[in-house]
């Protein structure tokens, strides 16, 4: 399996642009996370999904971001209208609920640093 | 979730064991210990966890004392490659998804 998938890998956008963040979790995984990391605030869950259904937004910033999940394959982090504070490195995770319905592990993708300028 | 405590950064030559402490003195009888890191421009990555019988996988081990207060991660034969922030989270272990929040974590500098 390729893991999952981000893109793109870097983003640079001036403030006041649309930002589009795009995930493609392991295949079978039926949680979906969105991450974000900073150095002030570390790692913060933003929003996860359970086949397909935003389950938990609590951790979603501001109205500026949104999150979709069109299908078990594909996720979407928006960020309408973008700030420089929004600058940070984006991680998408999946899991897995196997065994007795206890997850286990959460497999990251390689991260969209995002750099609003 | 139990909080916990790590050194902020450790060395380690090549080759030798790497033993990473972690204290969670305040962890609960259903609580995991979980172990991530996250190697330089990646995304955090599982590496092994256990409730209170140690646990040893093909990445590393993992020790937890008889009071569960506190544990360590140890890669036996540490390589440049292992040079990571690693993780030590607490958290339930009971149906569906429970949040992992990540703390600071040991920055491991493995040198030749």
């Amino acid at each position: 399996d390729a893991g999952v998938i981000q893109s793109p890998r870097h983003e640079v956008t001036e403030m006041g642009q649309e930002v589009t963040l795009r995930c493609k979790p392991i295949s079978g995984h039926d949680y979906l996370f969105w991450y974000r990391q900073t150095m002030m605030r570390g790692l913060e869950l933003l929003i996860y999904f359970n086949n397909n259904v935003p389950i938990d937004d609590s951790g979603m910033p501001e109205d500026r971001f949104s999150a979709k999940m069109p299908n078990a394959s594909f996720s979407t982090l928006k960020i309408q209208p973008s700030e420089p504070r929004d600058s940070a490195v984006y991680f998408c995770a999946s899991s897995l609920v196997d065994r007795g319905l206890i997850m286990e592990k959460l497999f990251f993708g390689s991260g969209t640093q995002l750099s609003v300028l | 979730d139990a909080k916990t405590t790590q050194p902020p950064s450790m060395d380690c030559a090549e080759g030798r064991a790497a033993n990473l402490p972690c204290n969670h003195s305040t962890i609960s009888g259903n609580e995991y210990v979980y172990w991530y890191r996250q190697i330089h421009s990646q995304g955090p990555q599982y590496i092994i966890h256990g409730l209170k019988n140690n646990e040893t996988n093909e990445m590393a081990s993992l020790i937890i004392t008889e009071d569960r207060k506190s544990s360590t991660l140890i890669l036996p034969h540490a390589t440049l490659r292992d040079t990571a922030v690693y993780y030590c989270i607490v958290r339930p272990l009971n149906t569906g998804f429970q949040k992992l929040v990540f703390g600071t974590g040991t920055r491991l500098l493995v040198s030749p």
